[in-house]
């Protein structure tokens, strides 16, 4: 099956801890994005790479840090310094630039105890 | 200032009925118009895909249209069904920027009782 996959669906952390999120596609898609989600609020972008080897702070970066080492994979790492990171994390991944459609994976729910 | 905004935020209607949601925007120069279905605790999945020249596109019970000279998108489903009880995501694509001008409203949710 082609397609994104996000691991694990749900991760708990404790404070003061990094955790890594999982990102793989299968889609052979060039550019991949990671997303926060927040109760009534709009999709927010952390991190995003147009092509391997290279990757963009989004509009809320701090706290994050993102490595495109394979095509395939672009893992999110949350870190210590994210103040507020409980929240569902998104993953997609695209063909080309920003006006290509983008693929979802199934979502990371985190949550900081 | 680029911004999406749906209307209503939520929507309550039994099954079999039809329901139409509003996307108003206002990010230029347009590029492309996406709505997305998100169940809750899943991500979301695309629908439709609309660019400048296109005023209708349907999928299924769902059809989306837009007008560009308004800058108005609706989505208007078609015999609910209990299925339909999700999030909907409209989203706008612009050109330009180094972010390539993607704007996300909050969607609204719909709930689709017996």
């Amino acid at each position: 099956d082609g397609g994104i996959t996000q691991s694990p669906k749900y991760l708990f952390r404790k404070e003061g801890q990094n955790v890594t999120l999982s990102c793989e596609q299968n889609l052979n898609h060039d550019a991949m994005y990671w997303y926060r989600q927040d109760p009534g609020q709009g999709l927010r972008l952390i991190y995003y790479s147009q092509i391997v080897n290279d990757f963009q702070k989004g509009d809320i970066a701090e706290g994050y840090s993102v490595s495109r080492e394979k095509k395939e994979s672009f893992p999110l790492t949350v870190t210590s310094a994210q103040k507020n990171p409980t929240a569902f994390y998104l993953c997609a991944s695209s063909p080309g630039p920003w006006v290509n459609e983008q693929f979802f994976g199934p979502g990371t729910r985190l949550t900081v105890l | 200032k680029n911004q999406v905004e749906q209307s209503p935020q939520s929507l309550i209607i039994l099954e079999g009925k039809n329901c139409t949601l509003q996307c108003n925007y206002t990010v230029s120069p347009f590029s492309n118009l996406r709505w997305y279905k998100q169940d809750t605790g899943r991500g979301p999945v695309s629908l439709t895909i609309m660019t400048f020249s296109e005023n209708t596109k349907s999928n299924g019970r769902y059809t989306a249209t837009l007008d560009a000279d308004t800058k108005q998108s609706s989505l208007h489903i078609t015999a609910s069904q209990l299925s339909d009880s999700a999030s909907y995501i409209c989203v706008v694509s612009g050109y330009g920027g180094s972010q390539g001008n993607l704007i996300f409203g909050k969607g609204t949710k719909l709930s689709v009782k017996p």
